[in-house]
């Protein structure tokens, strides 16, 4: 069954790093989205990606992060220069048609120290 | 602004027993609702998708209804099994959804259930 892929599982950051997490999307879907969990609270949403464009972002989503579709299979979230506040779980998820069924990965928890 | 409630927060039950989960949600124009289930330091699994033209979706055990006026939404599992031991996700997309993927969904907090052997 297809699934979204996402890489690393953990990665651990000092803060201030530039880190880059990655995603592999349902090979036939055409919309893709970032979704992050701090630890304890709610799924937030942080931004959808559509035709190689953003098509809609959260407040969450400052000037800090930033996505990209190098290639035409993966997908992937930066942030320039990690803060403590942003360790959480990041989420990656796709969907393919009218339905908007959307599929997550397993995430990648990211811990900022 | 979309604000989405799960009740109860947990849930502590013996196996067999048939429950409910509840989700409301304050703004009723959404194109859909999915519920899905997150395993401890796991990723979301889509269980069911409703429509806001729907009234229900069944998928086994699972059985999901949609009150699209009043705003709500309820999970019923028939014959719990410990398997069933999870938190469960309600999350709404709002109705200017166009089929261009823009929209994010909006979660609750989610339910934790614990299914006692």
């Amino acid at each position: 069954e297809p699934e979204v892929t996402q890489t690393p599982s953990h990665q651990v950051t000092q803060m201030g790093q530039e880190v880059i997490l990655r995603c592999v999307p349902i090979s036939n879907h055409l919309y893709f989205y970032w979704y992050r969990q701090i630890l304890g609270q709610k799924v937030e949403f942080l931004v959808s990606f559509y035709n190689n464009e953003i098509s809609e972002k959260s407040e969450i989503f400052d000037d800090q992060f930033s996505v990209e579709r190098p290639d035409g299979s993966n997908f992937t979230l930066k942030i320039r220069s990690t803060k403590l506040e942003d360790s959480a779980m990041y989420f990656c998820a796709s969907g393919g048609t009218e339905v908007a069924e959307a599929f997550f990965g397993q995430g990648t928890r990211l811990t900022v120290v | 602004k979309q604000e989405v409630t799960q009740i109860p927060a947990a849930l502590s039950v013996p196996e067999g027993e048939n429950l409910v989960l509840n989700c409301s949600f304050t703004d009723s124009a959404i194109y859909n609702l999915q519920w899905f289930r997150q395993d401890p330091g796991k990723g979301l699994t889509s269980l069911l998708l409703i429509q806001s033209s729907q009234r229900e979706q069944t998928s086994g055990r699972l059985n999901a209804s949609l009150d699209k006026s009043s705003g709500r939404s309820t999970l019923y599992i028939a014959a719990s099994q410990p398997g069933d031991s999870a938190t469960y996700l309600c999350a709404v997309r709002p109705s200017w959804y166009s089929g261009g993927g823009a929209d994010g969904l909006t979660f609750g907090k989610g339910t934790h259930l614990i299914i006692q052997p």
